[in-house]
């Protein structure tokens, strides 16, 4: 499996709405990202895991709660988000030698 | 930190012609440099990279250059094809786990 899989690949959200993305990847990376992709513009990077543990989190609001349940398994909690929210959120995975993106999960906040 | 620059930002090729993008880095101690190309609706691909101990790298119809003397590394397609319009990102790194990335490059080929 070389695979990272995202899911929802869509999501239509209220302000007031609790949701979550989920990834997965069976490669034995242990280095696992969330990154937040606007239209034409390059991936910005959120969260980085190392190993099961939070590394690097890049001042991201507390509206979005990254979880990372087990080496294979990386979760987006989200709450009460805003519509400059909306974007293509990406996960991905490395190790070492480059990332192995998802193909995102398109998020509208309304 | 890092800083990664990218041009152009689009370019209009004939098909069979080829198309080079170019990238600049800032941070000397980089020394990995992958190319990704994200096609529309779907997450980027990793396409090509390359290592600091490394001048250039060949893969087909596409290739990288290096120089980190000048600190700068570019991406050639050749003999393009309609299936190669999509958008590329080059991304520098120094571990291999963080990266960063350019503005990004609007391939287009007209058949």
């Amino acid at each position: 499996d070389t695979e990272v899989t995202q899911t929802p690949k869509h999501l239509v959200m209220g302000m007031t709405n609790k949701k979550s993305l989920k990834c997965e990847q069976h490669m034995g990376h242990r280095a696992m990202y969330w990154y937040k992709q606007k239209a034409k513009k390059p991936p910005e990077l959120m969260f980085v895991y190392s190993y099961e543990k939070l590394s690097i989190n890049e001042s991201v609001p507390s509206r979005f709660s990254p979880e990372c349940p087990n080496s294979s398994l990386l979760n987006l909690h989200l709450h009460a988000l805003q519509p400059e929210d909306s974007a293509l959120y990406l996960c991905a995975s490395s190790i070492g030698n480059g990332y192995t993106f998802g193909s995102g999960t398109r998020l509208t906040v309304v | 930190g890092e800083n990664v620059e990218q041009h152009p930002s689009t370019l209009s090729v004939q098909e069979g012609d080829s198309a080079v993008i170019k990238c600049t880095y800032s941070d000397s101690a980089s020394n990995y440099f992958p190319w990704y190309k994200q096609e529309l609706g779907k997450g980027p691909q990793l396409i090509i990279d390359i290592r600091s101990n490394v001048g250039e790298k060949k893969d087909q119809r596409i290739a990288v250059t290096l120089n980190k003397t000048a600190k700068h590394f570019s991406l050639h397609i050749t003999e393009t094809q309609p299936e190669d319009s999509a958008v590329y990102f080059c991304a520098a790194s120094r571990d291999g786990n963080q990266f960063y990335f350019g503005t990004g490059t609007s391939l287009t080929v007209i058949p």
